[in-house]
């Protein structure tokens, strides 16, 4: 089944033990994203890869970190969690890095940083 | 400061009736938008897109129409069903250099009842 898939999908901890988000695609895409959606704010875009070991700051990059070491994993590194981290996260990924490539999305990583 | 607005944060629809869904925007670089669909728990799907240079695309139930001189676009479904009952995203994007960001709308609710 073509899928994307994060881990772990939820998560609580403290502020400042750095943690991992993985994100994992079965299709052979190019492009993979993360996102942050927060109430009244939609969805934003933290950091983008448009192929292995090319990756790009999105909208709101702040205290994250990613990198693309290969085609079908991408995760996301929050070195030093802060509480204004909590959210929810989506990782997505598209076949090709182009503008309307519907991008797949994952199910979500709910973090809460205390 | 938000480029894609959902202004209704929820509607109710009567099963078999059409539901109209809006959004507007902002930027007139976007040259694709998108439209998703989100259960609870689950990640956004993509449901249907247009390019900038069309005013109509329709797959089955679902047809978007688009208004550049308006900045206005909206999604019918026509007849709705229960199960079209989610959470509905606008989305855009344009340009290599926003690594074709999807720039989300705030979502709105739709509830189909029988």
């Amino acid at each position: 089944e073509a899928q994307v898939t994060q881990n772990p999908r939820y998560l609580i901890t403290v502020t400042g033990k750095k943690l991992t988000v993985t994100c994992s695609q079965n299709m052979n895409h190019e492009y993979m994203s993360w996102y942050r959606q927060d109430p009244g704010l939609g969805l934003r875009q933290i950091y983008y890869s448009m192929n292995v070991e090319v990756t790009d700051k999105g909208d709101v990059p702040e205290g994250y970190k990613v990198s693309r070491k290969e085609k079908r994993n991408f995760p996301l590194i929050l070195e030093s969690p802060s509480p204004n981290q909590t959210s929810l996260y989506f990782c997505a990924s598209s076949f090709l890095f182009r503008s309307g490539e519907p991008q797949h999305f994952g199910d979500g990583t709910r973090l809460s940083i205390l | 400061d938000q480029q894609v607005k959902q202004n209704s944060p929820s509607l109710s629809v009567q099963e078999g009736r059409i539901s109209i869904l809006n959004c507007d925007y902002t930027n007139s670089m976007f040259d694709y938008f998108l439209w998703y669909k989100k259960y609870p728990a689950e990640g956004p799907t993509f449901l249907i897109s247009i390019s900038s240079i069309k005013d109509k695309n329709e797959d089955g139930r679902f047809t978007v129409f688009l208004n550049k001189s308006a900045k206005h676009l909206s999604l019918h479904i026509v007849p709705s069903q229960p199960g079209d009952s989610a959470v509905y995203f606008c989305a855009a994007s344009y340009g290599v250099n926003s690594g074709y960001a999807l720039n989300f709308g705030k979502g709105t609710s739709l509830l189909v009842t029988p």
